[in-house]
């Protein structure tokens, strides 16, 4: 079990550029959930799968973007047209379904600059 | 809905000195509470969480939180902090029953500076 990984660590683009992020949970992990978080402020939902179902998008989701778990295994997010305010820690977690109480395991985060 | 306050933005305390970090939160509905760390460039690791049961919670580190229902708090502390206890400490709630219950809501987060 090496965690949950994220993958980019770092991402720098420019203002109307597509990007895409990579998330691999544990892997008996049946749940993932993708947060956001911006300078000064704590981690914030934007969405959740159940295995490759996507069953809640926050309203801070907007149509520019989407995210995926192919076959339940790991997760992509993609946010099209870049703009500045969309600068933040990408965090990615996951967690075991079948417990009553489920402890969420927070991988490192993607960090994105838009310029 | 619920919401976390986080009262202190920044704690700065001495090495071996005791410190509490404050938490208050509100729901309409009963609620799990966790205390997350963040360390640099790092993900979120879990302190300490309360379920039910006592209202005193032991976590990692020689953290501890006390659960206080009447007056919605969920402070942390530690007797004796170390250099190494630098980083950001965040305040959660999670509903524990019906929709949305996997849902964490964070408070903004505290950065303990423990200085030499």
């Amino acid at each position: 079990d090496t965690g949950v990984s994220q993958d980019p660590r770092h991402k720098i683009t420019k203002r109307g550029q597509n990007v895409t992020f990579r998330c691999d949970p544990i892997s008996e992990h049946n749940r993932l959930y993708w947060y956001r978080q911006t300078l000064g402020q704590g981690p914030e939902f934007l969405t959740y799968f159940q295995n490759e179902a996507q069953l809640e998008k926050s309203r801070l989701l907007s149509d520019r973007f989407s995210a995926e778990r192919p076959k339940g295994s790991f997760s992509t997010l993609e946010i099209q047209r870049t703009e500045q305010g969309d600068s933040a820690m990408y965090l990615c977690a996951s967690s075991l379904g079948s417990a009553p109480y489920n402890e969420q395991f927070f991988g490192p985060g993607t960090r994105l600059t838009v310029l | 809905a619920q919401s976390v306050t986080q009262l202190d933005s920044q704690v700065p305390v001495f090495e071996e000195a005791p410190v509490e970090l404050r938490c208050n939160y509100s729901s309409s509905v009963s609620v799990y509470l966790f205390w997350y760390v963040q360390y640099p460039n790092q993900g979120l690791q879990l302190l300490l969480k309360y379920l039910s049961g006592s209202t005193l919670v032991k976590g990692i580190n020689g953290f501890e939180a006390e659960f206080n229902k009447s007056q919605t708090s969920f402070h942390l502390r530690k007797p004796s902090v170390h250099i190494s206890d630098t980083a950001e400490y965040f305040c959660a709630v999670r509903r524990n029953s019906g929709g949305s219950n996997y849902k964490l809501t964070f408070g903004k987060g505290t950065l303990l500076t423990v200085n030499p």
